[in-house]
């Protein structure tokens, strides 16, 4: 079976603080992607990166970053710094190479208080 | 000019009304997709279609019927709906058909749907 369990319901920080946000996935598949989606009050759902089972390299944007762990099946992202504009819900989502479908984990919703 | 767009942004309707979800996308993609997202579930998986056929049908009910009359544009008709169908609706596109490969998926803002 395929899962995506973010257990963080909701965080709060104060802005420029910094705040990771956890994902543990499941599944059977040697080949799979990793998604994380930002969904503001606006409703879209904006994509952030994606990542492939075979690339473990961590990587950096700004002040977003990934940490993938296949050995952990976590795919944490954090935020440096944070900023009010920050604030929404975080999506993570697995995308299997055999079904194509996309599984979304809960969510996390962060508020970034000023 | 944004990716993948969506029509109506809010709705509201009785549950003896049809009415009908437009998304169009701008990405050239092939293939396109129905969520729904209610309130403290996951994004659940409606439709797929690939150019323009339907790929998958997540049992759906049948008073929801989806239509992509081609690669840009898909419909989503509703009618006789429940209080429970209250929820926001995501369409998005991807490059590829769907199955098979880790193209991403762009999502629309969605339509924002109160059942009466």
């Amino acid at each position: 079976a395929q899962k995506v369990t973010q257990a963080q319901t909701e965080i709060s920080v104060v802005e420029k603080e910094d705040v990771t946000l956890d994902c543990v996935y499941e599944t059977r598949d040697t080949t799979y992607y990793l998604f994380w989606y930002k969904q503001p009050p606006s409703g879209e759902l904006v994509f952030l990166i994606r990542r492939n089972s075979f690339d473990e390299q961590n990587e950096i944007s700004g002040r977003y970053s990934w940490n993938f762990q296949k050995s952990t099946s976590s795919f944490n992202f954090t935020i440096t710094a944070s900023q009010v504009v920050d604030s929404a819900v975080y999506f993570c989502a697995l995308r299997s190479s055999n079904t194509g479908k996309l599984i979304f984990g809960q969510g996390t919703t962060l508020q970034v208080k000023p | 000019e944004t990716g993948v767009t969506q029509t109506p942004r809010h709705l509201v309707m009785g549950m003896t009304n049809k009415k009908s979800l437009k998304c169009e996308q701008h990405l050239g993609h092939n293939a396109m997709y129905w969520y729904k997202q209610s309130a403290k579930k996951p994004l659940e998986l409606m439709f797929v279609y690939s150019l323009e056929e339907r790929v998958e049908n997540n049992s759906v009910p049948s008073r929801f019927s989806p239509e992509c009359p081609n690669s840009s544009h898909l419909f989503l008709h509703l009618h006789t709906l429940q209080p429970e169908d209250s929820a926001l609706y995501l369409c998005a596109s991807s490059q590829s058909p769907a199955g098979g490969r880790g193209e991403t998926q762009y999502f629309g803002p969605g339509t924002r749907l109160l059942v009466l």
